[in-house]
């Protein structure tokens, strides 16, 4: 059990780039999940992943953000456009489907500065 | 509305001196409460899961426990590697999923 993976671990940015982020989950795991936490404050939920598929969008998630989970696999997220605001820590947590509940496990983040 | 509070914010404790986190809830429908412990510039990391009240778990100089409405952390004589963030997180079935809501989180500080 590798854990979860994160890349990059830090990202500085200028306002209006576009940045990307990868996550690959424990092997096994079916589900994938990305939160945002900001400083002081608990992970937020931006999105689900359920094998490929992309059940569930927060309404955190502007048009600028996309997600991505093909095959299944690893998942990529995009931030176009950056703004100031989106400088925050984003995690990625992965779980495998266990019936009524299920233990996420985080990666160690990738902190984005947007200059 | 779903909501996890955790208090205190703070905790500053002096080694080998016990204390205990807590985390009040409100949801409909409670499938788990979770603990993770988060370092700076770190992702959390999974402690206990808590199903149903009455239900304790314990890790080394951890002990958590869950009621109808809270649960606590206990933290038996602290070292100083015990410092960091201490989340508590609520899982609901939303949406077709899981749904996670976390607190805050307590920052702990154990000093030697």
């Amino acid at each position: 059990d590798t854990g979860v993976s994160q890349d990059p671990r830090h990202k500085i940015t200028k306002r209006g780039q576009n940045v990307t982020f990868r996550c690959d989950p424990i092997s096994e795991h079916n589900r994938l999940y990305w939160y945002r936490q900001t400083l002081g404050q608990g992970p937020e939920f931006l999105t689900y992943f359920q094998n490929e598929a992309q059940l569930e969008k927060s309404r955190l998630l502007s048009d600028r953000f996309s997600a991505e989970r093909p095959k299944g696999s690893f998942s990529t997220l995009e931030i176009q456009r950056t703004e100031q605001g989106d400088s925050a820590m984003y995690l990625c947590a992965s779980s495998q489907d266990r019936g009524t509940t299920d233990t996420q496990y985080f990666g160690p983040g990738t902190r984005l500065t947007v200059l | 509305e779903d909501q996890v509070t955790q208090s205190p914010e703070a905790l500053r404790l002096q080694e080998g001196e016990s204390s205990s986190l807590n985390c009040s809830y409100t949801v409909s429908g409670l499938r788990g409460l979770f603990w993770y412990r988060q370092d700076p510039g770190k992702g959390p990391e999974f402690l206990f899961t808590l199903y149903s009240a009455g239900e304790e778990k314990e890790k080394e100089r951890l002990k958590a426990t869950l009621t109808k409405k809270e649960s606590f952390l206990h933290i038996t004589a602290p070292k100083p590697e015990d410092s960091a963030t201490y989340l508590c997180a609520v899982q609901v079935f939303s949406g077709g999923y899981n749904k996670l809501i976390f607190g805050a989180g307590t920052r702990l500080a154990v000093h030697p």
